[in-house]
């Protein structure tokens, strides 16, 4: 079945590092991926999604480049803040279906000033 | 955001008692979908909506049922609550393109 793989942490950096958070994942198809972030006590947002091969997904300085041969979909920051700390999740979905979208187990980022 | 909300937010019940969630939304999605998350687990789908009255099982939908009467409502009955079933739900929404959209969740704890 499909599967997404990424660091569970804590992830802690201090403000204005650079940020990576792996992300791999297994698919029985070609999928769409997804970051998700969590703020503490809140529903999950949409931070970018990546649709097909070598696309780029972009948002409020995150970046993510699906990258079909490694099978990696890594999220990206060059500078973090304290208001970016937060539960950060990588997802997949194969196919236009109903069905809903596979998700790591999350990531915890800690940023400290 | 899409317009999502979930009640009750919070709920403390006990082993052996029913209990009903509610998601609501406004933005006439047509997919809805309720997940539950857990620490080390992420979030796991339990069921999911494709139209009124059309419903599915999820990866952990054992202990659950759904109902959708009307487009915009998607029910999660726990039949008879045990302490497994302690978590956060989240419902969700997807329109025709493949982004869903989450609710702010409800946290439930089984005694």
């Amino acid at each position: 079945g499909d599967s997404v793989t990424q660091m569970e942490g804590p992830v802690t950096l201090s403000e204005e590092a650079f940020l990576t958070i792996n992300c791999t994942y297994t698919a029985t198809g070609y999928p769409s991926l997804f970051w998700y972030v969590q703020y503490p006590g809140e529903g999950l947002q949409l931070l970018l999604k990546a649709t097909k091969a070598d696309d780029k997904g972009s948002n409020k300085g995150f970046e993510a480049t699906y990258r079909k041969e490694t099978t990696s979909f890594h999220l990206e920051k060059g500078s973090v803040q304290v208001s970016d700390s937060a539960v950060y999740f990588c997802a997949l979905k194969v196919g236009g279906g109903a069905d809903g979208l596979t998700f790591g187990k999350g990531t915890h980022l800690i940023i400290q000033p | 955001d899409a317009g999502i909300t979930q009640s009750p937010r919070h709920k403390v019940t006990e082993t052996g008692t029913p209990v009903t969630l509610r998601c609501h939304q406004t933005e006439n999605h047509r997919y809805m979908y309720w997940y539950r998350q857990d620490p080390g687990h992420g979030l796991r789908l339990i069921h999911y909506s494709y139209g009124v009255k059309d419903t599915d099982k999820g990866e952990v939908s054992d202990g659950y049922s759904v109902s959708r009467s009307k487009t915009e409502d998607f029910l999660l009955t726990l039949e008879s609550a045990t302490s497994s079933q302690t978590s956060v739900y989240f419902c969700a929404t997807r329109g025709e393109v493949d982004t869903q959209y989450f609710g702010p969740g409800t946290r439930l704890t089984v005694l």
